[in-house]
């Protein structure tokens, strides 16, 4: 069974660009949250997902962040327009239930 | 607000040590997490502990929930070169699904 996959790996852009990353959970997780890790933090909560409706978006840092999860499969996550601070590692991860969470590889993104 | 205190932040040991990982808080958690996160990876969890006192083993891992399941602790006996990774502790409040880490632990064990 395929786990949760991420794409981009890495991105790298310039400062008020828009950059949108996407992940596909592992079939038939009906959860789907996302995390951030900036350098020298801990990983952050961004928001959960249960099918496509926001059960939890307290995490998110503000408007320039939108996350989507249409049809209540894969996700996107756009951050427009991104700024310096937004750079860091991005990680998706999901659940069957509110049990395990199984994470993806991260996308690195780097805002320049 | 950092809610998990993880330390030592970094650990450099010869094969064959033993250690022990703290993660410590003054928030009462639902339950706690371990996780080992390998570079260009995801955390990969390990363990969830969810009774106060509750003590897990894994191999050579054992895992401890604090009675008052504010702190945890993750020791390996006779560390391996295959053990070094980032280990993060986790955990859940009484409400919410969201996770909340600790910073981790690098762990280096040289042969």
């Amino acid at each position: 069974e395929a786990g949760v996959t991420q794409f981009p790996s890495h991105s790298v852009i310039e400062k008020g660009q828009t950059v949108t990353l996407r992940c596909d959970p592992i079939s038939g997780h009906d959860n789907l949250y996302w995390y951030r890790r900036v350098m020298g933090k801990e990983i952050k909560f961004l928001l959960h997902f249960v099918k496509e409706s926001k059960q939890d978006e307290s995490g998110m840092p503000n408007n320039r962040f939108l996350a989507e999860r249409t049809g209540g499969t894969y996700s996107t996550l756009k951050v427009q327009p991104a700024e310096l601070e937004d750079s860091g590692v991005y990680f998706c991860a999901s659940s069957q239930y509110t049990d395990t969470q199984y994470f993806g590889p991260g996308t690195r993104l780097t805002v320049l | 607000t950092q809610l998990l205190e993880q330390s030592p932040q970094f650990l450099s040991i010869q094969e064959g040590e033993n250690l022990t990982v703290y993660c410590n808080s003054s928030s009462v958690f639902s339950s706690l997490q371990w996780y080992r996160q390998e570079p260009g990876e995801g955390p990969v969890l390990l363990v969830t502990v969810v009774t106060g006192g509750e003590v897990k083993k894994l191999k050579r891992l054992t895992f401890q929930f604090g009675d008052a399941r504010k702190d945890s602790s993750l020791h390996i006996t006779a560390a391996q070169p295959g053990d070094t990774g980032l280990y993060l502790c986790a955990g859940y409040l009484n409400s919410g699904y969201a996770l909340n880490f600790g910073k981790g632990t690098s762990l280096l064990v040289t042969p």
